[in-house]
């Protein structure tokens, strides 16, 4: 089936450091690739998408690349703050499905 | 407000107690769903609905049963719960499915003792 896995944390960096969470992908069809964070005591909130392959999601300096190749979808920040502290979830979808299969979620800390 | 709300909250409850959680939204969307999440196991998908009146499993249906008789709620039932479904629950609705984000609610704990 439809899966996705990411890479386990947890994950603590110093601000302005550079952040990288890999996720990769198994799908049978032609997949939606999203990133989603959720912050401390909240509901996830979505933070890129891409849709077709070499697509890149971006928002508050995060970017992924949807990478048909390597199936992956890595999420990259150049420069952390404490902000970002949270748990990123990497999920996809299928083109027409209704399911939406979620990672383990990768915990990031961000220290000043 | 744009926003999906979750009631309750928090929730302990003894094995075999029937309970609800409720489920609101005031986006007009088409899709609503209900996830639980464990720790190291990520979301995973209890059942969904693309519209009224209709609605299909996800991965983790067992226990579980929802309805959908109006478009902006959509509640979990949970008509004979255990132990092993104590956990953080989100209800989430997008315009249709597919590519469309999802947009969460705040979350229920939940406790069976």
């Amino acid at each position: 089936g439809d899966s996705v896995t990411q890479m386990e944390g947890p994950v603590t960096l110093s601000e302005e450091a550079f952040l990288t969470i890999n996720c990769t992908y198994t799908a049978t069809g032609y997949p939606s690739l999203f990133w989603y964070v959720q912050y401390p005591g909240e509901g996830l909130q979505l933070l890129l998408k891409a849709t077709k392959a070499d697509d890149k999601g971006s928002n508050k300096g995060f970017e992924a690349t949807y990478r048909k190749e390597t199936t992956s979808f890595h999420l990259e920040k150049g420069s952390v703050q404490v902000s970002d502290s949270a748990v990123y979830f990497c999920a996809l979808t299928i083109s027409n499905d209704y399911k939406l299969s979620f990672g383990a979620g990768t915990t990031v800390t961000v220290r000043a | 407000e744009a926003q999906v709300t979750q009631n309750p909250r928090y929730l302990i409850t003894v094995t075999g107690k029937k309970l609800t959680v409720t489920c609101s939204q005031n986006m007009n969307h088409e899709y609503m769903s209900w996830y639980r999440q464990d720790p190291g196991l990520g979301l995973r998908q209890i059942y969904y609905s693309m519209n009224v009146e209709v609605t299909d499993k996800g991965d983790v249906p067992e226990g579980y049963k929802v309805s959908r008789k109006e478009k902006r709620n959509f509640p979990l039932i949970l008509e004979s719960p255990s132990p092993n479904q104590t956990s953080l629950y989100f209800c989430a609705s997008s315009l249709e499915g597919g590519s469309y984000e999802q947009y969460f609610g705040p979350g229920t704990r939940l406790t069976v003792t």
